[in-house]
């Protein structure tokens, strides 16, 4: 079955610091995303991957960076971290609109 | 531009009460439509999908949506319903089915049966 892990599943980071969320596809899909999750707003997407090396900004990119360096592995970088940038993040993998998501990591940025 | 509009934030039905949540898209080309359904403290799962042909697809658990072009819509339905199907409810749109194909998402609709 589809496995979709996100590291760690909660983090608490300091305003002006830095956080990189991981996520890990067993699935060998060549596309990844982050979303983040907010109340009323659904998910939004920041960032995407075609594959190892690529990253895409999608519609909420500001703030955040993105790397893939292999098939299975997508992070999400915060280099200063906000408290705007509090939220519900979840990585997916898939292609089209069939996409397998992660469990999610609840950042709070004080 | 493309969106989705899922009008009803909250639902509250009695356990074995027939269930529909609404969604209205606004895309204009061929649209691909999905629901995904968020249990607590979960990722997102996917529940069923329309590409094409028939309007009314089949999901797991129970549920189908039917979609309309006419009116723009693609409501999911569920003849009745049970206590654990309490969760959040995402409509999506994708315009197209390649790979890299970006979904833009409902606000969501959160279902709660009660007992």
């Amino acid at each position: 079955e589809a496995a979709v892990t996100q590291s760690p599943r909660n983090k608490v980071a300091v305003t002006g610091g830095k956080v990189t969320l991981s996520c890990n596809q067993t699935n060998n899909h060549n596309n990844m995303y982050w979303y983040r999750q907010d109340t009323g707003h659904g998910l939004r997407l920041i960032h995407y991957s075609y594959g190892a090396g690529s990253t895409e900004k999608g519609d909420i990119p500001d703030g955040y960076k993105a790397s893939r360096p292999s098939q299975e592995n997508f992070s999400l970088i915060l280099e200063l971290a906000t408290p705007s940038q509090t939220s519900v993040y979840f990585c997916a993998s898939g292609g089209g609109g069939e996409q397998y998501f992660g469990p999610g990591t609840r950042l709070t940025v004080l | 531009a493309q969106s989705v509009t899922q009008p009803d934030a909250r639902v509250t039905v009695s356990e074995g009460a027939s269930l529909q949540l609404r969604c209205k898209y606004s895309y204009s080309g061929t649209p691909y439509l999905f629901w995904y359904v968020q249990y607590p403290r979960q990722g997102l799962q996917l529940l069923l999908k329309y590409y094409s042909g028939d309007p009314v697809v089949q999901g797991v658990n129970g549920f189908e949506a039917e979609f309309s072009k006419s009116n723009s819509s693609f409501h999911l339905r569920k003849a009745s319903v049970h206590w654990s199907d309490s969760a959040v409810y995402f409509c999506v749109l994708s315009g197209n089915n390649n790979a890299g194909a970006k979904l833009t998402f409902g606000g969501g609709t959160r279902l709660t049966v009660r007992p």
